[in-house]
């Protein structure tokens, strides 16, 4: 099976940087996703990581590590609209499906 | 181009009843997934067909039922509902299964009393 943790909440001031870690067990693996969910609103794709190493995208970065089954988000120059929910989720297992982590509450503050 | 289309938006229905949701995936899609969120449970896996089979299958009972048609519209049905099944019902779509991101709906909210 697959399983996958990652911080329930995180909370960060306007303007800074805030790290997200994901940590997955997972029997077959091809990569690691990262979804932003705003309250009411849908998942939202942000990146995929296939090989080690950082992705980057404008203010959001990912990060993998296939060796030590780890990643992480990377959100800097924090806004208040970054306020939301973010989940892991890992592409493997049978059939390549995708499994999610329960998420973790970022809340900005001013 | 259209995104991820789920009808109905919001639906309440009585305990013991059967629903069917439906799912448009974005045009040249062929995989198509569904999960149920939950506050306490987050966002747990259901089903994903892709060009009309299903590929996945979540650990639900066997009363989440689903088909994708050759169009690459799908459905889900619920039977026998139960109060525990209200949740937000997600459907995404994708090109060839994840590697890429999957595309969310706005799903649906189902709500049963």
């Amino acid at each position: 099976g697959q399983s996958l943790e990652q911080p329930s909440e995180v909370t960060a001031v306007e303007g800074a940087i805030v790290q997200i870690n994901c940590t997955y067990q997972t029997s077959g693996f091809y990569g690691l996703s990262w979804y932003q969910q705003h309250d009411g609103g849908a998942p939202t794709f942000l990146s995929y990581n296939a090989l080690d190493g950082l992705e980057e995208t404008g203010r959001f970065s990912s990060f993998l590590s296939r060796s030590d089954s780890y990643g992480y988000l990377l959100l800097q120059e924090l806004q208040m609209k970054d306020s939301a929910s973010y989940f892991c989720a890992v592409t493997g297992g049978a059939g390549n499906m995708l499994t999610f982590g329960g998420g973790t509450r970022l809340m900005v503050k001013p | 181009k259209a995104g991820v289309t789920q009808t109905p938006r919001y639906l309440i229905k009585t305990r013991g009843q059967q629903v069917t949701l439906s799912c448009s995936p974005i045009s040249g899609h062929r995989s198509v997934s569904w999960y149920q969120q939950t506050p306490g449970q987050g966002l747990q896996f259901l089903f994903e067909y892709f060009s009309e089979t299903q590929r996945n299958k979540g650990n639900f009972p066997g009363r989440f039922s689903g088909r994708q048609f050759s169009n690459s519209r799908s459905e889900m049905n619920v039977s026998t509902l139960e109060l525990g099944d209200s949740a937000l019902y997600l459907c995404a779509s994708s090109l060839e299964g994840g590697f890429y991101g999957y595309t969310f709906g706005s799903g649906t909210r189902l709500t049963v009393v």
